[in-house]
């Protein structure tokens, strides 16, 4: 079973910053089949990154996701007030299709 | 616009069972896997399971194997979730899901709390 650890646990950043969020596996993640979600307090979870780095539809080009094998990063260029968040990474190229524990986004 | 709604959360007893539904429409709903996914209160998401277009591949995260079982009807345009030997561990928002290569559509979830 493939685990995923993202860090930082939190990040303190303010409005026109870069944020480099990672998520690291515990094996290769096959085909880089590894997404990247955005959850606001009291929302769903919404896709930003599939295939560790397309974008899914509606994103804005500020996001963006890389990597391969074991180490992914998403990267939000110039953060806007709305991108304070909590990021979530998951892996589906074998199951179980695990979570990371997510990396809290926060208002410095 | 695709809509995907969860139904069947509550209060139950550890012990006993629940069954989910979410119920989807505008779009083709038999072409697409789906997925559970959970969130305990205060907590990060948990991926529960996945069961593709035709039912033919199903697969569970080890703590709800043996206790859960994800089904759909296509024909109704529903996924289902029947959850027995609940215990306090499985308190959380339930959400389906939509997809494979991420999940781009998420319903607005159901709470589950398991207690005496």
């Amino acid at each position: 079973e493939i685990v995923l650890t993202q860090s930082p646990g939190t990040l303190s950043l303010s409005p026109g910053e870069r944020a480099t969020l990672s998520c690291r596996a515990s094996q290769s993640v096959s085909g880089s089949y590894l997404a990247w979600y955005q959850q606001k307090p009291g929302q769903a979870p919404r896709l930003l990154i599939y295939g560790a780095s397309s974008r899914a539809t509606g994103i804005p080009d500020r996001f963006s996701g890389s990597g391969s094998g074991t180490d992914f990063t998403l990267t939000i260029s110039r953060l806007e007030p709305e991108d304070f968040a909590v990021y979530y990474c998951q892996q589906y190229g074998s199951s179980p299709y695990i979570f990371g524990q997510g990396t809290k986004l926060e208002i410095k | 616009e695709v809509q995907l709604v969860e139904s069947g959360g509550g209060l139950v007893q550890p012990g006993g069972s629940l069954r989910l539904s979410c119920v989807a429409s505008g779009f083709t709903f038999s072409s697409y896997n789906m997925n559970w996914v959970r969130q305990a209160p205060g907590k990060g998401l948990e991926w529960v399971s996945y069961i593709s277009s035709s039912s033919g591949t199903i697969y569970y995260a080890d703590s709800v194997k043996g206790r859960f079982t994800i089904s759909r009807d296509n024909a109704k345009n529903s996924l289902y979730l029947q959850m027995n030997s609940l215990r306090a561990e499985d308190t959380a928002v339930y959400y389906c899901a939509r997809g494979y290569s991420g999940y781009g559509y998420w319903g607005q979830g159901t709470l589950v709390t398991v207690s005496s």
